[in-house]
């Protein structure tokens, strides 16, 4: 039972334009929610994060949009760099416990 | 400060064998996750220690275990491996928050 799902394994966006990552989450318990990029032979790397209490937080070229009637997550970056080339994963957690679960990944190709 | 490190890095073991990966936390985090990552599965959550006692558990069987030290660094052990278990195994700290910070991950290997 895949509580988190990135639908789309991979996309492919020109350099400078919009990456718009996608997640779904079906446990309406779920109430913080979390990106990770990773790279090839490396752990993944915190990203950026959201409270069920908000519906958007942004740093510098990353938004992450929530939309809790939706179960509906999604990671804006702009623009895009072709450093950030990367598997993201979304994740999420419930009642500030440790077990996070996470999504399959995203494998974003940024083309030059 | 030193982040997550993970030994070994690499490891090719036979079937029925067992195997045991170690993590060292980042200084000051006493909560470690342990995680499976394979293709097409994304990362599957296998247990999750805080001062030295499972907290969490994921859905693996019991071939899969762990444990953490007062240093709070951790150990996970595979026995009797099956092919199946193939995979990379990333630890991650965290020291009381949500925001884990993860190693580079043992690449296991059974043949």
């Amino acid at each position: 039972d895949q509580q988190v799902k990135q639908n789309s394994p991979s996309l492919s966006v020109q350099e400078g334009r919009i990456s718009i990552l996608n997640c779904d989450y079906t446990n309406s318990m779920f109430d913080y929610f979390l990106w990770y990029k990773k790279y090839p032979a490396e752990g993944p790397t915190f990203l950026i994060s959201i409270s069920s209490i908000k519906d958007k937080n942004e740093d510098g070229r990353f938004t992450v949009f929530l939309n809790k009637s939706a179960k509906h997550l999604s990671l804006h970056i702009v623009p895009s760099q072709p450093g950030d080339s990367a598997v993201y994963f979304c994740a999420a957690l419930a009642g500030g416990y440790q077990k996070v679960t996470f999504g399959t990944g995203t494998k974003l190709q940024v083309i030059p | 400060k030193a982040g997550v490190t993970q030994t070994p890095r690499y490891l090719i073991k036979t079937r029925g064998q067992q195997v045991t990966l170690s993590c060292s936390p980042i200084s000051g985090h006493r909560s470690v996750s342990w995680y499976q990552q394979t293709p097409g599965q994304g990362l599957q959550f296998l247990f999750e220690y805080f001062s030295e006692t499972q907290r969490n558990k994921g859905n693996f069987p019991g071939r899969f275990s762990g444990r953490q030290f007062s240093n709070s660094r951790s150990e996970m052990n595979v026995s009797t491996l099956e092919l199946g278990d193939s995979a990379l195994y990333l630890c991650a700290s965290s020291l009381s928050g949500n925001e884990q910070f993860f190693g580079p991950g043992t690449r296991l290997t059974v043949l």
